[in-house]
């Protein structure tokens, strides 16, 4: 049964900082990887897809990174900003024939001005 | 830029009784999704629905779940006898192309069953 975790559970830096966070999955069979920004009460922004056949993508100042063979993938965030203040999840679709999600349990992500 | 909305935002029923909780999909897309988040827990998988049946559900998706997409528009999620245990957020989702391509996420519907 694929599970999916998240260090750290929270994190908390000082504006300007870069960071990295982390995502691990035990079942390397996976279709894409995808890293969600989750605002508090509200619904799920997609940040980054990454195909299982890629090793990153970037969109803007977010760089996510995949390993499949070690079950790892990293959000790097460059110069974070107080905006940048959510709750960052990841998830995984398995091969096959499924379209379903599964989710890591979140990084809570703190970035003090 | 189009958005998946979903109706009510919250919704606070009694145990027992039937919840219809609604949302409408980004007008082109043809891939469907349930998932909820219990507080303080991972998002979960509940069922997809393509071509107006189910095409995966997931343990938590038993008889007292059903989804329905009644027009062009509009996709639901009944749930015929609500439990405590229900009380969750449900985000609906949908996408274009299955498992090319992201899911796209309404805001959720904060239920809570007293």
């Amino acid at each position: 049964k694929q599970e999916v975790t998240q260090i750290p559970a929270a994190l908390s830096v000082p504006e300007g900082e870069n960071l990295v966070l982390n995502c691990s999955f035990t079942d390397s069979a996976i279709y894409n990887l995808q890293w969600f920004r989750q605002d508090p009460g509200k619904g799920l922004t997609s940040l980054l897809l990454i195909q299982s056949s890629q090793r990153e993508q970037t969109s803007g100042r977010l760089n996510a990174s995949l390993d499949k063979s070690s079950g790892r993938s990293t959000l790097y965030i460059a110069a974070s900003q107080p905006g940048d203040s959510a709750t960052y999840l990841c998830a995984v679709r398995l091969g096959g024939a499924t379209n379903k999600l599964i989710f890591g349990t979140g990084t809570l992500l703190a970035v003090q001005p | 830029e189009p958005e998946v909305t979903q109706t009510p935002s919250h919704q606070v029923t009694q145990m027992g009784q039937e919840v219809i909780l609604r949302c409408v999909p980004i007008s082109n897309h043809l891939y469907f999704y349930w998932y909820r988040q219990i507080l303080g827990q991972k998002v979960e998988f509940l069922v997809s629905f393509y071509n107006n049946e189910i095409s995966e559900k997931s343990e938590i998706f038993d008889d007292q779940f059903s989804v329905e997409r009644p027009d062009g528009s509009n996709f639901t999620l009944k749930i015929r006898s609500t439990k405590l245990e229900d009380s969750a957020m449900y985000f609906c989702a949908s996408n274009n192309r299955g498992r090319w391509e992201t899911q796209y996420f309404g805001p959720g519907t904060r239920l809570l069953v007293l």
